[in-house]
């Protein structure tokens, strides 16, 4: 398997515009999770999906950022509008029962 | 809720042992996780125990766990240069979700 794929690698756009962030997990994963990273707070989980339905979203920042997942196989995480503060690192991550939490190499996302 | 807490940062020489801690405070967690992130890169799950295990061994690291003080540790044998990163600690739920990280642990190797 090749492990779990995000998309873009790295964003760079201005504040106000849509962003959408992707995901594909592990196949045969049943979570999937969405995390930010920052020096200033470090990893934070913003919302994870069992079984394709969302079960704790109380990390998303505000009413900017949504998240879906349709399939097993695919989750967008997106941002509208986008301001400079959401710049961070952004992870998807997927997981099978207590097996640990599988990580993308995450998306970059710079907002100017 | 769960909280997980780590040393910030842990400098050792090259050959000697490390050995990371984290403590946390949900008794009921079930997984405990250690990753290991190197720069730039995401994630990587080193290893894991379960809460009914006290030890577990996987070639140079060792995860000892003390349930009654909710500790954990990692410990790395021979560090190298290569294991230079930061370290995190990760404590689940007991169906494998709700996963918490701790605030990591930078791990600098000196020659």
């Amino acid at each position: 398997d090749a492990g779990v794929i995000q998309s873009p690698r790295h964003e760079v756009t201005e504040m106000g515009q849509e962003v959408t962030l992707r995901c594909k997990p592990i196949s045969g994963h049943n979570s999937l999770f969405w995390y930010r990273q920052t020096m200033m707070r470090g990893l934070e989980l913003l919302i994870y999906f069992n079984n394709n339905v969302p079960i704790d979203d109380s990390g998303m920042p505000e009413d900017r950022f949504s998240a879906k997942m349709p399939n097993a196989s695919f989750s967008t995480l997106k941002i509208q509008p986008s301001e400079p503060r959401d710049s961070a690192v952004y992870f998807c991550a997927s997981s099978l029962s207590g097996w640990g939490a599988f990580f993308g190499q995450g998306t970059r996302l710079t907002v100017v | 809720g769960e909280d997980v807490e780590q040393s910030l940062f842990l400098s050792v020489r090259e050959g000697d042992s490390s050995v990371i801690n984290c403590t946390y405070t949900d008794s009921s967690s079930t997984y405990l996780y250690w990753y290991k992130q190197e720069p730039g890169a995401g994630l990587q799950l080193l290893t894991y125990i379960f809460s009914n295990m006290d030890m577990k061994q996987d070639q140079r690291l060792t995860v000892l766990l003390n349930k009654k003080d909710k500790h954990l540790s990692l410990r790395i044998a021979d560090t190298q240069t290569g294991d230079s990163a930061i370290y995190f600690c990760a404590a689940a739920d007991n169906y494998g979700q709700n996963f918490v990280f701790g605030p990591g642990t930078r791990l600098s190797v000196l020659p």
